[in-house]
């Protein structure tokens, strides 16, 4: 089945510090990938995304670059920021319009 | 501006009480779905929509129910028979076709007393 599998939190950094948070993903075909990110009692919002392998997704700052070979979709950020302060959510669509797998998310603090 | 609107945001329940949480969408997505989310966890599927007077069980189904008779409406009721009913609820719609981008709402936190 599918599956998608994050680093565990929480992670806590200091502003302007990397950020990267692994994930990597169970899939048959050729799935679509994404990064969501939920901020303190809302929703999730989609943060990025890749429909193919090699794609890099980006937005905010952040990005992350669908690779096949080693079924891995990391998200980076060069230089966090307080606001970055959220929990990050990778998720994977297999396709043929069935439903998003999530991952069990990863909580970011980032510190003044 | 389009999206997607629960309501309420907090709810309280007594053990026993079944309960209804709104969920209405502007953006004419064809697709609806609910979704459980508890503390450290990951989001887990309970019911979904992809077209009008049709929905199909998730991963977590038992005791939940839902309806979908209106293409901009899916709520979901908490009966007595969900064993552990505390939790934030998140509702989210997309497009059948395409990327399957998932749009969601704030979310409704449920608290059984």
């Amino acid at each position: 089945g599918n599956s998608v599998t994050q680093m565990e939190g929480p992670v806590t950094l200091s502003e302007e510090a990397f950020l990267t948070i692994n994930c990597t993903y169970t899939a048959t075909g050729y799935p679509s990938l994404f990064w969501y990110v939920q901020y303190p009692g809302e929703g999730l919002q989609l943060l990025l995304k890749a429909t193919k392998a090699d794609d890099k997704g980006s937005n905010k700052g952040f990005e992350a670059t669908y690779r096949k070979e080693t079924t891995s979709f990391h998200l980076e950020k060069g230089s966090v920021q307080v606001s970055d302060s959220a929990v990050y959510f990778c998720a994977l669509n297999p396709g043929s319009a069935r439903q998003l797998t999530f991952g069990s998310g990863t909580q970011l603090t980032v510190l003044p | 501006d389009g999206g997607i609107t629960q309501s309420p945001k907090y709810l309280f329940r007594k053990e026993g009480q079944n309960v209804t949480l709104s969920c209405e969408q502007n953006l004419n997505h064809d697709a609806m779905y609910w979704y459980r989310q508890d503390p450290g966890q990951g989001l887990r599927l309970i019911y979904y929509s992809q077209i009008v007077n049709d929905f199909q069980k998730g991963d977590i189904a038992e005791g939940y129910s839902v309806s979908r008779e209106k293409k901009e409406s899916f709520p979901l009721t908490v009966t007595s028979a969900q064993k552990n009913p505390t939790a934030f609820y998140l509702c989210a719609s997309n497009m059948v076709s395409g990327a399957n981008v998932l749009t969601f709402g704030a979310g409704s936190r449920l608290t059984v007393l």
